[in-house]
Parts: C-alpha cells; structure tokens; sequence
C-alpha cells in the first residue's frame, strides 16, 4: 500500500529562523510526483511546491525548498526566513493525479 | 476565473436525511476529484473525473454515496442516509490532465451529521 509519514504533528519556528519539516513515503509507482500543500486555518489548501521523482535536481519557490532523497523515499521542505503568514498545517502528498495525503505538521511561527 | 468553488460551505443534517454538495472546477481542468478529511486527518480521496467520466472510485465511497459530473463541468456529490461518522470536511479539486503540476483546491463543505 501507498503511504504517507510525517511524524512531526507540531512545529516551532522563530520569526525570520529557518525550519524543516518532515515527510517520508512509500509507492510502488516508477513515476510520481511530491508535494506539499499548506493549509491555513479555516482556509483553502494550496500548493507551496512540487517536485517530479523523476528529476534529481531539488524544487525550490522562492522561501521554500525540498530535500528530495529518492533511495531513502525522504521528501522534506524547508522553510527560510520564516514569516508570520507561513503558520498552518503542512501536507505531504504523493502520486500521479490521485494522491495519498500525510496527517500533516502543524506550523507555529513565534514573533 | 475565481478558482474552485464548492457549495455550501456548511451544512448541517439529521442523521438519516440525504445532502448534495456542488463543486464548481477551474473552467479549463477537466480533472475533478473530491477527497474527504476528517479532523487530524489529511485528505482521504474518494473518486475523480476526467470531463464527465468518473475515472476511480476509493472503497471509502460506499453505495450511500454518489458523485455526478453531467456536462463535464460542475460535479455533485450526495449522500443518502447520512450517519454521523459522514460528519468532515468535503473537499473538491481540479487539474488539467497532461503533466500533473497539482491540484487546486477549493474552500470545502463541512458537513455535521447531528
């Protein structure tokens, strides 16, 4: 089966420091994608960034980047330069249109 | 384009009554989905579509749901003889086929069974 870990459910980040959060996987897929979606509270869930499985090269957007170790099934985002705004849930997903969700970080972001 | 809007954005029912929730896609994506999450949880899927066929069902759907895509555009999802372990957040999606850059979301409808 398909699977999903973050194992972080809560995250602490100080204004302006720089956090990681966690997520490993599990697929029998030869080509996939990587997520992460940040949801913020009692709003819509959007997409911070992807990356294709297929490519080496780590996704980066702007402030955020991944860790993407594809023998060790490891898909990590980093977070630079935290701001106030980037406090939500963080959701890890894989797979091709139909995707398998983690349980999510919670991310505080202290001031 | 406002993105993707679903309808209502609460709803409150009786154990036992049937709800139908709209979801209105990204005019140009012709893939639909609806997933469901329950609180803790992340989204669980439960069918998508492609234009007006439904692609893939999840074993999570049982017979007491069904979801409709009629002209490929707009899709509902009802379910009949709501129990209170129906009671999440019913979330709606669509993407472009070709390559997959993901989904956008919209708002969700939070359903309480009562």
């Amino acid at each position: 089966a398909q699977t999903v870990t973050q194992s972080q459910p809560e995250m602490s980040v100080q204004e302006a420091e720089t956090v990681t959060l966690s997520c490993t996987y599990d697929t029998s897929e030869s080509d996939y994608y990587l997520f992460w979606y940040k949801q913020p509270p009692s709003r819509q869930m959007i997409l911070v960034i992807r990356q294709e499985a297929y490519k080496q090269q780590n996704a980066t957007e702007n402030r955020f980047s991944v860790n993407f170790q594809k023998a060790a099934k490891s898909f990590s985002l980093k977070i630079s330069d935290s701001q106030l705004g980037d406090a939500a849930m963080y959701f890890c997903a894989s797979g091709t249109y139909k995707y398998i969700f983690g349980t999510g970080t919670r991310l505080k972001v202290l001031a | 384009d406002t993105g993707v809007s679903q309808d209502p954005r609460h709803k409150i029912t009786k154990r036992g009554q049937n709800v139908t929730f709209r979801c209105d896609p990204i005019s140009e994506h012709n893939r639909l989905y609806w997933y469901r999450q329950t609180l803790g949880q992340g989204p669980e899927f439960l069918t998508y579509f492609q234009n007006e066929a439904q692609l893939e069902k999840s074993r999570l759907l049982s017979d007491r749901f069904s979801a409709e895509r009629p002209k490929g555009s707009f899709s509902t999802l009802e379910i009949q003889r709501t129990e209170q372990g129906d009671s999440a957040m019913y979330l709606c999606a669509s993407s472009q086929t070709g390559e997959d850059y993901g989904y956008t979301f919209g708002s969700g409808t939070r359903l309480t069974v009562v």
